[in-house]
């Protein structure tokens, strides 16, 4: 079946910091991704999304970069500070011609002072 | 986040008891998907519907669960006889104001449903 994992379930930095979240995807028909950052209590907040017809795509302090051939995506986030702490998702949409979402388990950052 | 909204924030109710969840597109938008969390998990999509239509309910327990979307209002996810499992965040997402594409959604504040 379609499935989105994460390969770190948490990750530490010192604020300053570049951090680097994986996403694994194994449907190759998925065609658009989204990168969600989640604060506790809260709803999902776009961060940043990329199509399959891209290989990058950057944002204000994020990068995403997709791998198709081996169903990998990432977010980079440059010079991490202490509010970007959160559970960050990938999710993909793959085969419908509407937008419903595959999330994956989530990657908790922390950032240190 | 900022233009869908969803109420309840918090619900609590006894087992047996029904739950209704509600939730209000960003403005313009008539597409809302439903998505259920789990302590420590991440979301799982329930279902999806325009105005007055379902258009996938793949995601949705096949007893008990129901959802519409009707020509006024906002969109509701019932929940009845409710049990200790239901208990999750559901969230609700619309495509941002401006965009055409539906595949872009932005997220509520959710609802947080505690079975008791």
């Amino acid at each position: 079946g379609e499935s989105v994992g994460l390969h770190l379930p948490t990750l530490s930095v010192q604020e300053g910091d570049n951090s680097i979240i994986n996403c694994a995807y194994s449907n190759s028909a998925s065609d658009y991704f989204i990168w969600y950052k989640q604060e506790s209590g809260k709803g999902p907040q776009f961060i940043i999304d990329i199509r399959s017809n891209m290989d990058k795509r950057q944002g204000q302090r994020v990068t995403v970069l997709l791998n198709k051939t081996v169903k990998h995506l990432s977010l980079q986030i440059a010079a991490t500070q202490p509010g970007d702490s959160a559970v960050y998702f990938c999710a993909e949409k793959g085969g419908t011609s509407y937008g419903k979402l595959t999330f994956g388990q989530g990657t908790i950052l922390t950032v240190h002072p | 986040n900022a233009g869908v909204m969803q109420n309840p924030r918090h619900l609590v109710r006894r087992r047996g008891q029904e739950a209704r969840l509600r939730c209000s597109p960003m403005k313009g938008h008539s597409h809302v998907y439903w998505y259920r969390q789990l302590p420590e998990e991440g979301l799982k999509f329930m279902v999806y519907l325009q105005k007055e239509n379902i258009i996938d309910e793949s995601g949705m327990p096949k007893e008990r669960f129901s959802a519409e979307f009707p020509k006024e209002g906002p969109s509701i996810l019932r929940i009845q006889q409710v049990v200790r499992g239901d208990s999750a965040a559901y969230f609700c997402a619309s495509p941002p104001q401006g965009r055409e594409s539906t595949d872009t959604q932005y997220f509520g504040p959710g609802t947080r449903l505690t079975v008791l």
